[in-house]
């Protein structure tokens, strides 16, 4: 009865090697997004969508690219990874939407990627 | 854009002291400035939250406080306990519609028995 759940939450990969994560929201929220988390801790946003509808794209690169089916679901498709992309990513959700005041973002448990 | 920072890196307190733990932000259009709790391994949840036509929030031991003018605002937690260790993150955001959430760059509490 998770609210938001990502999968896997684990994953271990050789550079140059394409991966998905994929996230799913049961909040019936409007806004998903995903968050790099390095390991010096810092959330650093990297996505965020509404709707199925892509609204924030923060500088990242283009080896990353979201996808979002429908607007329960967020996934993230990485190619070409690098040593450097090894961090936690998180998925998150809040209600959005133009007229909503509640910006409180659920996260999921993350997916911890490492790199070799 | 928006640029959240937060003081100290890292904080320890006894059992019982009071931790206090303070961001600054940017963008004087923020107005919703929630505070999230990350324990070691786990998801950063919401613990409070404030909006810019409030100045002080209290939740049991927790409370938040809010200069617009200044444009800070602080995390404090009394009585603390050793479940209060974690790391924690402030954030600013508009508040409405599809806004993200800047957050400040975290704070190691260790509470100390």
């Amino acid at each position: 009865d998770t609210a938001v759940s990502q999968t896997p939450k684990y994953l271990v990969t050789q550079m140059g090697n394409d991966k998905s994560i994929k996230c799913e929201q049961n909040l019936g929220h409007d806004t998903m997004y995903w968050y790099k988390q390095d390991s010096k801790k810092f959330l650093k946003i990297m996505f965020s969508y509404n709707n199925k509808e892509l609204i924030i794209n923060e500088t990242v690169p283009n080896r990353f690219s979201p996808k979002s089916p429908d607007k329960a679901h967020l996934n993230l498709h990485i190619n070409s990874l690098e040593l450097g992309d090894s961090a936690v990513y998180f998925c998150a959700s809040s209600p959005g939407g133009a007229l909503q005041k509640n910006t409180e973002a659920f996260f999921g448990q993350g997916t911890r990627l490492t790199v070799v | 854009g928006e640029n959240v920072e937060q003081h100290p890196s890292t904080l320890s307190v006894q059992e019982g002291d009071s931790a206090v733990i303070k961001c600054t932000y940017s963008d004087s259009a923020s107005n919703y400035f929630p505070w999230y709790k990350q324990e070691l391994g786990k998801r950063p949840q919401l613990i409070i939250d404030i909006r810019s036509n409030v100045g002080e929030k209290k939740d049991q031991r927790i409370a938040v406080t809010l200069n617009k003018t200044a444009k800070h605002f602080s995390l404090h937690i009394t009585e603390t306990q050793p479940e209060d260790s974690a790391v924690y993150f402030c954030a600013a955001s508009k508040g409405f519609g599809n806004e993200k959430l800047t957050f400040g760059t975290g704070t190691r509490l260790t509470i100390i028995p």
